[in-house]
């Protein structure tokens, strides 16, 4: 299994602005996924990351409001730029277990995020 | 990719064996069947997954039928803290559905 952490845990943050968020793992992985959970709703992949390459975005979601950072094995961040009240969610990181194309991950915490 | 349907939600008694049905009738040959589940308030955690035979371990079983069209999670000896959002995934991309809410009454 990976631990995995993610910063910030929550924020509240105001409309137009943009949060970027952490997520680190415990073990070098190459697959990283950033999924999204709006309130009361079932997780909504975004994104997959992998190192080096830029992320591959799911349909409805585009770099431009999402922007993705792989910069190595055990790190990436996601950020959500120009933000309204509907991106409240919490955003979860993912990654691959180490028996890969089995489809077995582990989640992150989640970041709570309150756009005002 | 192939679809799945499941329960909206199902009831168990604590201490019972739970069985929750998934049916996937499009199911490629090459689709992995996962199982995951949400605890209130926590990220998804992995559960179980199989191709073609039945596997066990630690949380649960997965009986998966002979034409792969439809499998099942087994909980063997349910407790409260198995109350927990279920989902059946198809393939080797993670994409939730609805899921079971399973619902653990003591």
């Amino acid at each position: 299994s990976a631990v995995i952490s993610q910063k910030p845990s929550r924020d509240i943050c105001q409309r137009g602005t943009s949060l970027t968020i952490q997520c680190q793992v415990d073990s070098q992985v190459t697959m990283m996924f950033w999924y999204r959970q709006q309130p009361g709703q079932s997780l909504t992949l975004i994104a997959t990351a992998n190192q080096g390459s830029e992320a591959t975005y799911e349909s409805g979601f585009v770099i431009d409001k999402f922007p993705i950072s792989r910069p190595n094995l055990t790190f990436s961040t996601l950020t959500v730029s120009n933000m309204s009240p509907e991106d409240s969610s919490i955003y979860l990181c993912s990654v691959e277990a180490f028996d890969r194309g089995s489809g077995e991950q582990y989640f992150g915490p989640g970041t709570r995020l309150t756009v005002t | 990719d192939a679809k799945t349907t499941q329960p909206n939600s199902m009831e168990s008694n604590e201490e019972e064996p739970v069985h929750l049905p998934c049916n996937h009738s499009t199911i490629s040959g090459t689709d992995y069947i996962h199982w995951y589940r949400q605890l209130p308030s926590q990220g998804p955690e992995y559960v179980i997954h199989g191709l073609t035979s039945n596997v066990n371990n630690r949380m649960a079983s997965l009986a998966i039928a002979e034409d792969r069209k439809s499998s099942t999670l087994i909980l063997h000896r349910a407790t409260l803290r198995d109350a927990a959002v279920y989902y059946c995934i198809l393939g080797d991309k993670i994409i939730f559905g609805k899921g079971t809410r399973l619902h653990i009454l003591p």
